[in-house]
């Protein structure tokens, strides 16, 4: 079975402070993304990357930024959390190539005060 | 613009009242049509993936179907833990790299 993990269920910050959400795959997947899921708007994405130290943008990718330094493992940033950023954090993977189901993690729900 | 509608918002059922849920979708030519099911506070859980007009999938009390427009995810007597939100994502050929996702169908199931 495919096993996507979250660093963090929960996360309480101030508006400010840098924020690390840290996302890891166990299947060797080739893809991962980086979703944000608001109530009225569906998931939206935000980041996604195809290879070790690749990124493209997604949808809405003003106010983060990702890396991706080893291929099990991407991790989502904010720079300076603000609370227009609080909201459900969602990471996926995909095995790439023809195989484009994706999986996900179990969320990180974020509240920036 | 590409774009999926799932209808309705919301759905009660009566457990063992079948009904369907409805994805219609535009989009310049589809690759894939995903269902996922997510229960309160936790990420999708994969479904099913059709690929062409016509095809079927089924798993336990869920049968999804797709044509041209549209995909059903219909519900055979169903049971209190068929109770979740029902998300569809269609992912085009132009980008395959990206899916697009619905707002989803809130179901619960009543014993």
């Amino acid at each position: 079975d495919v096993k996507v993990t979250q660093s963090s269920r929960y996360l309480v910050k101030r508006t400010g402070e840098k924020v690390f959400l840290e996302c890891v795959q166990d299947m060797d997947h080739e893809n991962m993304f980086w979703y944000r899921q608001d109530p009225g708007l569906g998931l939206r994405l935000i980041y996604f990357s195809y290879d070790v130290k690749m990124k493209e943008k997604g949808d809405i990718p003003e106010g983060y930024s990702v890396s991706r330094e080893k291929k099990e493992r991407f991790s989502l940033i904010l720079e300076s959390a603000s609370t227009n950023q609080t909201s459900m954090y969602l990471c996926a993977s995909s095995l790439g190539g023809a195989q484009e189901t994706q999986y996900f993690g179990p969320g990180t729900r974020l509240l920036v005060l | 613009e590409d774009q999926v509608t799932q209808s309705p918002e919301a759905l009660r059922l009566q457990e063992g009242e079948s009904s369907s849920l409805n994805c219609s979708y535009t989009v310049s030519g589809l690759r894939g049509l995903f269902w996922y099911r997510q229960d309160p506070g936790k990420g999708p859980e994969f479904l099913f993936t059709l690929y062409s007009a016509g095809e079927e999938k089924e798993k336990e009390r869920l049968k999804a179907t797709l044509t041209k427009k549209e995909s059903f995810l219909h519900i055979t007597a169903p049971k209190p833990e068929d109770s979740a939100t029902y998300l569809c994502a269609v992912q085009a050929e132009y980008n395959t790299d990206k899916l697009i996702f619905g707002t989803g169908t809130r179901l619960q199931v009543f014993p």
